[in-house]
C-alpha cells in the first residue's frame, strides 16, 4: 500500500515562528499536494508539486511556501505563523495528476494529517 | 465546473446497505466521478471512481445514471467502521490546471448498531 507519512500529528507554535510540515511518500509518486481543512470550509489546496523542484500555487497559497528537493519529500513552510493558520494540514500524493483526461487512475493518497495550533 | 450536491447526513443500520446519493447535473462528458471518505481525525481515503459504467471494488459499488447527472455509492454491508464523511467529487478544471479535486462538505454517514 502507498504510504504518505506526515512527520508531526500535533504541533503547537507561537505567532511569528517559522513552521515546517514534512511529508514523505514511499511509492515514487510524481505529484504531491498540501491541503488545509477547516470546519465549514472543507479541504482547500495550498500548493502542489508535479516534479522535483517544481511547484504550483493552489487556491490559498498566501502565507505559505513549499519545497520539493527530493521526489519522496514535500515540505510546507509557514514563514511567520499566524493564528489564522491554525488548521488541519493534509498532505497527499498521486501517480498522475487528478483529473487528467482519459486517465482513470488519478487518485490521491492522503497522510493522517498534522493539526497545527498557532497561539 | 461541475459541482456536486450531497445530503449533509444519513443514518444506516449495521449490516444493511448504505446508499449515498450525489447529484452532479452539470457534469461534462469527460469528467469522472470520484468518491472518498474521511474517518474522524484521519486523512481522506479513496473509495472508487467511474466515468459512465457502474463500478465495483472490494470497498463499494458506484452506480452512475445513464444521463450521468447523479450517482450512488453503495456500501453493501455497512459496519460501524464505515461511519465517516463521504465526499462525491467531480474533476474540476481551472485555467488548464486540471489537478484539482475540490472537496465539498460531503455526507456524514453514521452507522448505528
Amino acid at each position: 500500500d502507498v504510504k504518505v507519512t506526515q512527520s508531526s500529528r500535533y504541533l503547537v507554535k507561537r505567532t511569528g515562528e517559522k513552521v515546517f510540515l514534512e511529508c514523505v511518500q514511499d511509492m515514487d509518486h510524481e505529484n504531491m499536494f498540501w491541503y488545509r481543512q477547516d470546519p465549514g470550509l472543507g479541504l482547500r489546496l495550498i500548493y502542489f508539486s508535479y516534479d522535483v523542484k517544481m511547484k504550483e500555487k493552489g487556491d490559498i497559497p498566501e502565507g505559505y511556501s513549499v519545497s520539493r528537493e527530493k521526489k519522496e519529500r514535500f515540505s510546507l513552510i509557514l514563514e511567520s505563523a499566524s493564528t489564522n493558520q491554525t488548521s488541519m494540514y493534509l498532505c497527499a500524493s498521486s501517480l498522475t495528476l487528478p483529473g487528467m483526461l482519459g486517465s482513470g487512475a488519478n487518485v490521491l493518497t492522503f497522510g493522517a494529517g498534522s493539526r497545527l495550533t498557532v497561539l | 465546473d461541475a459541482k456536486t450536491t450531497q445530503p449533509p447526513s444519513m443514518d444506516c443500520a449495521e449490516g444493511r446497505a448504505a446508499n449515498l446519493p450525489c447529484n452532479h447535473s452539470t457534469i461534462s462528458g469527460n469528467e469522472y466521478v470520484y468518491w472518498y471518505r474521511q474517518i474522524h481525525s484521519q486523512g481522506p481515503q479513496y473509495i472508487i471512481h467511474g466515468l459512465k459504467n457502474n463500478e465495483t471494488n472490494e470497498m463499494a459499488s458506484l452506480i452512475i445514471t445513464e444521463d450521468r447527472k447523479s450517482s450512488t455509492l453503495i456500501l453493501p454491508h455497512a459496519t460501524l467502521r464505515d461511519t465517516a464523511v463521504y465526499y462525491c467529487i467531480v474533476r474540476v478544471t481551472s485555467g488548464g490546471s486540471n489537478y484539482k479535486l475540490t472537496f465539498g462538505k460531503g455526507t456524514l454517514l453514521t452507522v448505528n448498531p
